[in-house]
């Protein structure tokens, strides 16, 4: 596609339920990540993929957040057992992956609401 | 580790005039990336301009300029001829050589005025 694609915008689910937010990059983009943006924060960083390579986990905050790619296409963000705290939007990025410095495209964001 | 600050939170400028937007950042690698992005109310995070650690020249794109200080590790962001438009948050971002990680700052809200 032209552009980051994110789904759904906005999600409004009760406390304790599953969700699952998904990303489809730039087509040939090998590297993907997942930052959070809490209300006037800046972007927390928390999961990266690079093609074929184990992905970088560090950010994620806990065991209730896992994230999937299939190959160098989607991924899906998912977050078990939601908590008020998980409230934010989650902004989905992609980049060529191919050399040491590269602009990270940023799709639209899903708004994530915890009731 | 890698730390970007912005100190910035918010900040006024006049229509037309030039703003300065301040980052510094610490971090232990010797080649690395910075980067401006802009977020205006929409969401979208819009880049601006893109600085390499060895590079000797500082980054214009347009409007925006970096003034790029490696010694004192600041990358402030330059707007000349500021226009309504250019309301929004800017984020500044460092991203070293293998760039798995982008760490961005808190961001400055810039407000035009008219």
């Amino acid at each position: 596609g032209a552009g980051v694609s994110q789904s759904p915008s906005n999600k409004v689910t009760e406390k304790g339920k599953d969700v699952e937010l998904r990303c489809d990059p730039i087509s040939g983009h090998t590297a993907l990540y997942w930052y959070r943006q809490r209300l006037g924060q800046g972007l927390e960083f928390l999961i990266y993929f690079q093609g074929n390579s184990a992905p970088d986990k560090s950010g994620l905050p806990s065991d209730r957040f896992s994230a999937e790619r299939t190959g160098e296409s989607v991924s899906t963000l998912t977050i078990q057992r939601t908590q008020q705290e998980d409230s934010a939007v989650y902004l989905c990025a992609s980049s060529l992956g191919v050399t040491g410095f590269e602009k990270l495209f940023f799709g639209s964001g899903t708004q994530l609401s915890v009731l | 580790a890698q730390k970007i600050t912005q100190t910035q939170p918010g900040m006024f400028v006049q229509e037309k005039e030039a703003v300065t937007l301040d980052c510094t950042y610490d971090t232990s690698d010797q080649s690395y990336g910075l980067f401006w992005y802009k977020q205006p109310s929409s969401g979208e995070m819009i880049f601006l301009i893109y600085q390499g650690s060895y590079d000797e020249q500082n980054a214009t794109e347009g409007r925006y300029s970096l003034n790029f200080q490696k010694a004192r590790k600041s990358a402030n962001l330059v707007i000349s001829a500021s226009q309504l438009g250019d309301s929004a948050m800017y984020f500044c971002a460092i991203s070293p050589y293998n760039f798995n990680k982008f760490y961005f700052g808190s961001g400055t809200k810039l407000n035009v005025k008219p």
